[in-house]
């Protein structure tokens, strides 16, 4: 299985700020990452497929980059509604697997 | 209108049965290849498994954890994907999410089948508790 290893695994932020986020292959995925938010309590939702593709009504804060194994996810301005759990996937290869999540918490 | 519905969760031994099911309901879900995700308490997402569609083959692919106790099935006549979990292990407990990638029940994805493992649509979970 390909490993997917998030840093950091918490931080924290204050509204207006840059934050970004970092998801690294175990091995080459080429382009086929995406990342989801989680709040507690609710389903994940899609934000980024294709490791930097919007899906359609995601506020352009969020923006991703990557190929390979290093990929990132950036919230250009925080807003108060972004405070959440972020995870990525591979869909590269079965299984598709998850890194272990990264909390955005308000400094 | 919720696309995904998922019921059957509930309190089991271990060593017992359980079927969840999911209602899909607002796009094309004979198109759908559909996912099963969980997330144990407190803890991140894990993959569970999938059922491909009929016109692609209607085959099942599984997690290594669950293989050869779980089996997924589906009812394209009543829009409804199934998680048949035997065998129940303490660790199963979670909250078990059905999930699917929307855009490919509309336009075909034969070209390119890993966009069916990303995941757009999401129900809002049921909760399999094994104690």
């Amino acid at each position: 299985d390909i490993q997917m290893t998030q840093s950091p695994s918490s931080v924290s932020a204050s509204v207006g700020d840059r934050v970004t986020i970092t998801c690294r292959a175990s091995q080459g995925i080429s382009s086929w990452l995406a990342w989801y938010q989680q709040k507690p309590g609710k389903a994940p939702e899609l934000l980024i497929y294709a490791a930097s593709s919007l899906r359609t009504g995601v506020s352009s804060r969020f923006s991703g980059s990557g190929s390979g194994t290093d990929f990132t996810l950036t919230i250009s301005s925080l807003q108060p509604e972004d405070f959440a759990t972020y995870f990525c996937q591979q869909v590269f290869s079965l299984p598709p697997t998850f890194g272990q999540g990264t909390r955005l918490e308000i400094k | 209108e919720v696309p995904l519905v998922e019921s059957g969760g509930g309190l089991v031994k271990p060593g017992g049965s359980l079927r969840l099911s999911c209602g899909a309901s607002g796009f094309s879900f004979s198109n759908a290849w559909m996912t099963w995700v969980r997330q144990a308490p407190g803890k991140g997402l894990e993959w569970v498994g999938r059922i491909k569609s009929r016109s692609d083959g209607g085959t099942g692919d599984y997690a290594v954890p669950v293989r050869g106790r779980f089996t997924i099935s589906r009812d394209d006549s009543k829009n409804t994907v199934y998680l048949q979990m035997n065998s129940l292990k303490i660790e199963d407990t979670a909250v078990y999410y059905c999930t699917t990638y929307r855009s490919c029940s509309s336009t075909s994805c034969s070209q390119l089948p890993r966009l069916h493992d990303y995941m757009d649509v999401w129900g809002t979970g049921t909760t399999v508790t094994v104690s």
